[in-house]
């Protein structure tokens, strides 16, 4: 069964260091998303991906935060200056157009910022 | 705004019996409900969807019901095994299939064996 692979699993940084998140989407899905959870906490929209740009995003999506598609097979969400508030569990997701029951999370990046 | 939340954090059930998950929600202008479990350290796996235009669909084990007279959807669960112990989120979807799910908060579906 096709997955949405993330990597790494678990990402330590310092406060005011930049980090990329990295995830290879389902391959013929063209719909890419970022979400996130912070523990304890539910999971919330970050933003959304199609064509080689952003189609929405949320107000924690601020500057500090930015996405990628660098190749064929990567999607990426950078967060440029980390905080501690940044710690959470981010999970990417795809889906095919009109197919949201195909929107395949991945495992998720736990990211700790100290 | 729109809001999608939960009634209960957190739901024991004995192993064997039937679980009700209860969800309200506020925006009635959403397409499509879902219900999405989550274990531990994995991300969100989608269960059962419900479109605003029915009132109960069945899947495997799984009975979604969507009351829209008091925006409430519930999922039932048959005979709760231990692999069923997990978060399960209700999410609402607005039309157009490739927008955001917007999350509720979560119950936590404990099995005791």
């Amino acid at each position: 069964e096709p997955e949405v692979t993330q990597t790494p699993s678990h990402q330590v940084t310092q406060m005011g260091q930049e980090v990329i998140l990295r995830c290879v989407p389902i391959s013929n899905h063209l719909y890419f998303y970022w979400y996130r959870q912070i523990l304890g906490q539910k999971v919330e929209f970050l933003v959304s991906f199609y064509n080689n740009e952003i189609s929405e995003k949320s107000e924690i999506f601020d500057d500090q935060f930015s996405v990628e598609r660098p190749d064929g097979s990567n999607f990426t969400l950078k967060i440029r200056s980390t905080k501690l508030e940044d710690s959470a569990m981010y999970f990417c997701a795809s889906s095919q157009p009109g197919q949201y029951y195909g929107y395949t999370f991945g495992s998720g990046t736990r990211l700790t910022v100290v | 705004g729109e809001s999608v939340g939960l009634h209960l954090p957190t739901l024991s059930v004995q192993e064997g019996d039937n679980s009700i998950i209860n969800c309200a929600y506020s925006n009635s202008a959403s397409d499509y409900f879902i219900w999405y479990k989550q274990e531990s350290g994995k991300g969100p796996q989608f269960i059962i969807d419900i479109r605003s235009n029915m009132d109960k669909r069945q899947g495997q084990r799984v009975t979604v019901l969507l009351n829209k007279t008091v925006k409430h959807l519930s999922l039932q669960i048959a005979a709760t095994q231990p692999g069923d112990s997990a978060v399960y989120f209700c999410a609402e979807l607005p039309s157009g299939g490739y927008q955001k799910v917007t999350f509720g908060t979560g119950t936590k579906l404990q099995v005791i064996p």
